[in-house]
């Protein structure tokens, strides 16, 4: 399984972007990449997934370089609401198999006023 | 609301009792999945559920057991469990598709706070 690292956490105020890197060196050709959000005492949600180059939605930004070892998780204009962690994982669906999601310890935003 | 409900939300036990977990999920999903999240800790996969089949145990001492009676309902039975066990218990639930390829969105319930004193 690819390991991911993020940092630990991240401050930032509202109305700045917040963009979060996950380093993911041993990301295999098949693998996706896919970023969760979690609320204290909430599960995880669905934020964003991408393969390559650049994806966005409703809610952020993904960044992905061409040789793929790291992504960029972009947030524009964070509110306090965007105080969450983030995680980044790595993996794909096996054939035979079902999707087994690793999540490592996350990044820590706080967004201040 | 995700869709994917657990019951209770906090659950105080004694190391002697015998209490159960539920999750129930309304999306006509496949798959199902236990995950424990200690303080300070990444989330930790426990057991998964495919068409009602146990697919996964990540080495999960067997004072945890599941028990999935059809694809919507999902079931984590305690007996003895220790003060370290004092987690957040969180269930998701996928449309799990056959072959390799895309990853599926996992839907998280709220989790149910437990405390083993």
């Amino acid at each position: 399984l690819a390991k991911t690292t993020q940092p630990i956490s991240m401050d930032s105020y509202e109305g700045q972007e917040v963009n979060i890197t996950c380093s993911h060196n041993n990301i295999a050709t098949n693998d996706y990449i896919t970023w969760y959000q979690q609320f204290p005492s909430q599960g995880p949600r669905f934020i964003i997934q991408g393969y390559k180059t650049k994806v966005t939605n409703e809610v952020a930004s993904l960044f992905i370089p061409a040789d793929r070892k790291s992504s960029t998780l972009s947030l524009p204009r964070v509110s306090l609401s965007d105080t969450a962690v983030y995680y980044c994982l790595v993996g794909a669906r096996r054939a035979g198999g079902s999707y087994i999601p690793t999540f490592g310890r996350g990044t820590s935003l706080i967004v201040h006023p | 609301e995700t869709g994917v409900t657990q019951t209770p939300r906090h659950l105080v036990m004694g190391m002697t009792n015998k209490k159960s977990l539920k999750c129930e999920q309304h999306l006509g999903h496949n798959a199902m999945y236990w995950y424990k999240q200690s303080a300070k800790k990444p989330l930790e996969l426990m057991f998964v559920y495919n068409f009602k089949e146990q697919t996964e145990n990540n080495s999960v001492p067997s004072r945890f057991s599941p028990e999935c009676p059809n694809s919507s309902h999902l079931f984590l039975h305690l007996h003895t469990l220790q003060p370290e066990d004092s987690a957040l218990y969180l269930c998701a639930s996928s449309q799990d598709r056959p072959g390799a390829g895309v990853p599926e969105t996992q839907y998280f319930g709220p989790g149910t706070r437990l405390l083993v004193l």
